[in-house]
């Protein structure tokens, strides 16, 4: 596709139930990055893929959270037991290895927990 | 944390050169300045990056200075469609090709009729 997509662009779920976040990126791009972004606050990173490997893990905010990638394509980020403070838009971003590449954004995901 | 320090808000009359400032004393010499802009609920949009060069495309400048210890964004004419947090990111190695994005509070750029 022309950018990165993200899909559904608005979940709405009860407290207690799990969700699944899709993030389809930019065809070739090798690197892929979640952040999370609350209500009037800044990025906050959640997760590296390098190809199918997860190597930065550490803004994985509790166990619950957990993503993968497949095929070096299409990435996952599943929340297990949502809690109302998982609350936020979630963003994908792919970009080509290497410090001198553009990183892309989707329009984020935005997760209400009621 | 972020590397970079901006102002938190400014304004900038419609049509009138709009000069984002940013502050990176600590950066290092391999490591890029980065822009990006951040409309309301949208995701951020890539503007421009440099080393050490200065660096113009179709929306914006980036002056470096020499040292590299801060950088000016330049919006050049700017509209009412350019109200924006921007961000400016020094892309730090975070191990092997790990170069994820740190973004700060970024600055509210207001551009007024």
């Amino acid at each position: 596709g022309a950018g990165v997509s993200q899909s559904p662009s608005n979940k709405v779920t009860e407290k207690g139930k799990d969700v699944e976040l899709r993030c389809d990126p930019i065809s070739g791009h090798t690197a892929l990055y979640w952040y999370r972004q609350s209500l009037g606050q800044g990025l906050e990173f959640l997760i590296y893929f390098q190809g199918n490997s997860a190597p930065d893990k550490s803004g994985l905010p509790s166990d619950r959270f957990s993503a993968e990638r497949t095929g070096g394509s299409v990435s996952t980020l599943t929340i297990q037991r949502t809690q109302q403070e998982d609350s936020a838009v979630y963003l994908c971003a792919s970009s080509f290895l290497g410090p001198n590449t553009e990183a892309f954004f989707g329009q984020g995901t935005r997760l209400t927990v009621v | 944390d972020a590397k970079t320090t901006q102002p938190p808000s400014m304004d900038c009359a419609e049509g009138r050169a709009a000069n984002l400032p940013c502050n990176h004393s600590t950066i290092s010499g391999n490591e890029y300045v980065y822009w990006y802009r951040q409309i309301h609920s949208q995701g951020p949009q890539y503007i421009i990056h440099g080393l050490k060069n200065n660096e113009t495309n179709e929306m914006a400048s980036l002056i470096i200075t020499e040292d590299r210890k801060s950088s000016t964004l330049i919006l050049p004419h700017a509209t009412l469609r350019d109200t924006a947090v921007y961000y400016c990111i020094v892309r730090v190695p975070s191990g092997g090709s790990n170069y994820k994005l740190t973004f700060g509070k970024g600055t509210l750029l207001t551009v007024n009729p």
